[in-house]
């Protein structure tokens, strides 16, 4: 069945290293790939996503990369900062049929010590 | 623009007594996704609407259902309240049918079932 397992559960930096969180999706018609960061709170709020057709994107401090082949994607943040701390969760969509149905990873809590 | 709004953001319920919450979609967008979030399970898909219509639903019991309006609005309903219902429920909305559009989050109801 669809499934998507998340990796680490929990994460700590030092303030200014790089962070990153790896998932993998058992679906191989998946091809929408978005990360929410959710603070407490919150709802989860959608900081970067990636589409099948492209293998990495990057916005500023964060950056995604995808292995469509190997059916995994990471989240990398660059230069961390104490606000960066949340849990971050992966997603996954198959993108067809009209459906926006996300499968959840089990989410990373990441703590960025100043 | 205004992002997602749930309402209410707290409620408390009686085991055996019934719910509805209500999300309002970001100004222009039709389809509404419902998840629901609790610590064991982390974030499961409920049911999605488009255009008033249920375009997929989760395997949950037939105690939750939902509904959308002409004006995009959605409601869910959970029946006969069980213990293990309590959960933060997130309502999300994307801009059109087609999968891969941008999903964004409300704040979340959080109901305690007692």
């Amino acid at each position: 069945g669809e499934n998507v397992e998340q990796h680490p559960s929990t994460l700590s930096v030092q303030e200014g290293d790089s962070a990153v969180i790896k998932c993998t999706y058992s679906d191989s018609a998946s091809n929408y790939f978005p990360w929410y960061k959710q603070e407490l709170g919150k709802g989860p709020q959608l900081i970067i996503d990636i589409r099948s057709n492209v293998g990495e994107k990057k916005d500023q401090r964060i950056a995604v990369t995808l292995n469509k082949t190997a059916k995994h994607f990471s989240l990398h943040i660059t230069e961390t900062q104490p606000e960066d701390s949340a849990v971050y969760f992966c997603a996954a969509s198959k993108g067809s049929g009209n459906t926006g149905k996300l499968i959840f990873g089990q989410g990373t809590t990441l703590q960025v010590k100043p | 623009k205004a992002g997602v709004t749930q309402t209410p953001r707290y409620l408390i319920k009686t085991r055996g007594q019934q719910v509805t919450l209500s999300c309002s979609p970001i100004s222009g967008h039709r389809s509404v996704s419902w998840y629901q979030q609790t610590p064991g399970q982390g974030l499961q898909f409920l049911f999605e609407y488009f255009s008033e219509t249920q375009r997929n639903k989760g395997n949950f019991p037939g105690r939750f259902s939902g509904r959308q309006f002409s004006n995009s609005r959605s409601e869910m309903n959970v029946s006969t309240l069980e213990l293990g219902d309590s959960a933060l429920y997130l309502c999300a909305s994307s801009i059109g049918a087609l999968a891969m559009n941008e999903q964004y989050f409300g704040p979340g109801t959080r109901l305690t079932v007692t």
